[in-house]
């Protein structure tokens, strides 16, 4: 199994709190994605990266930011978390390459009272 | 954005083959077709991906049609274990980055 671990797995907070979701990868990939799953809705992509400090918005970016410092670690945050981002979140990876594969992460479930 | 079209939901019976249908009319010459699947309460794992020849690996087979346009998924018998979300999914490489978009899914039933 490809090394992605999602932080934490399970959260609740309240309507305008901050929220950091951390991924961290062990496989010195290049390229880490997050998304989101909702009933009915399927995996929507939110933010990802290409590169250390190198990000770009996904479909769904609004009210998300993401930062990558390092290789390894991808955050995404919500500013002021809203009852709308209550969902599913999971972290993948891929190497950037040509003939590639998807890594995904466990997920975290996070939910907004 | 590259787009895959795949049927809501499909049954089968256990232990007979099941062809999962997905069309990309969009695709272009280097993009890999992907198919990942996610079983309940976990997240989306890899099944199989090709770019022109048809592959097999131990979990399925991949068809790809000669113009590429369409593809099938192929369970050659399936069990209760393969009942979850399938995903046929490309690689988009607008603006020189890669990024997969996700449509919603074939949602496949195994009934015993």
């Amino acid at each position: 199994d490809a090394g992605i671990t999602q932080s934490p797995r399970h959260k609740v907070t309240e309507t305008g709190t901050p929220v950091t979701l951390r991924c961290h990868q062990t496989e010195n990939h290049r390229y880490m994605y997050w998304y989101r799953q909702d009933p009915g809705h399927g995996l929507r992509l939110i933010h990802y990266s290409y590169g250390v400090k190198d990000t770009d918005k996904g479909e769904v970016s609004d009210g998300y930011s993401v930062s990558r410092s390092k290789t390894e670690d991808f955050l995404l945050t919500l500013e002021s978390a809203t009852s709308s981002q209550t969902s599913v979140y999971f972290c993948a990876i891929s190497s950037g390459s040509l003939n590639e594969k998807l890594f995904f992460g466990s997920g975290t479930q996070l939910s907004v009272l | 954005d590259a787009k895959t079209t795949q049927p809501n939901s499909m049954e089968s019976n256990e232990e007979e083959p099941v062809h999962l249908p997905c069309n990309h009319s969009t695709i272009s010459g280097t993009d890999y077709i992907h198919w990942y699947r996610q079983l309940p309460s976990q997240g989306p794992e890899y099944v199989i991906h090709g770019l022109t020849s048809n592959v097999n690996n131990r979990m399925a087979s991949l068809a790809i049609a000669e113009d590429r346009k369409s593809s099938t998924l192929i369970l050659h018998r399936a069990t209760l274990r393969d009942a979850a979300v399938y995903y046929c999914i490309l690689r988009d490489r607008t603006s020189g980055t890669y990024k997969y978009i996700f449509g919603t899914g074939t949602r496949l039933k195994v009934l015993a």
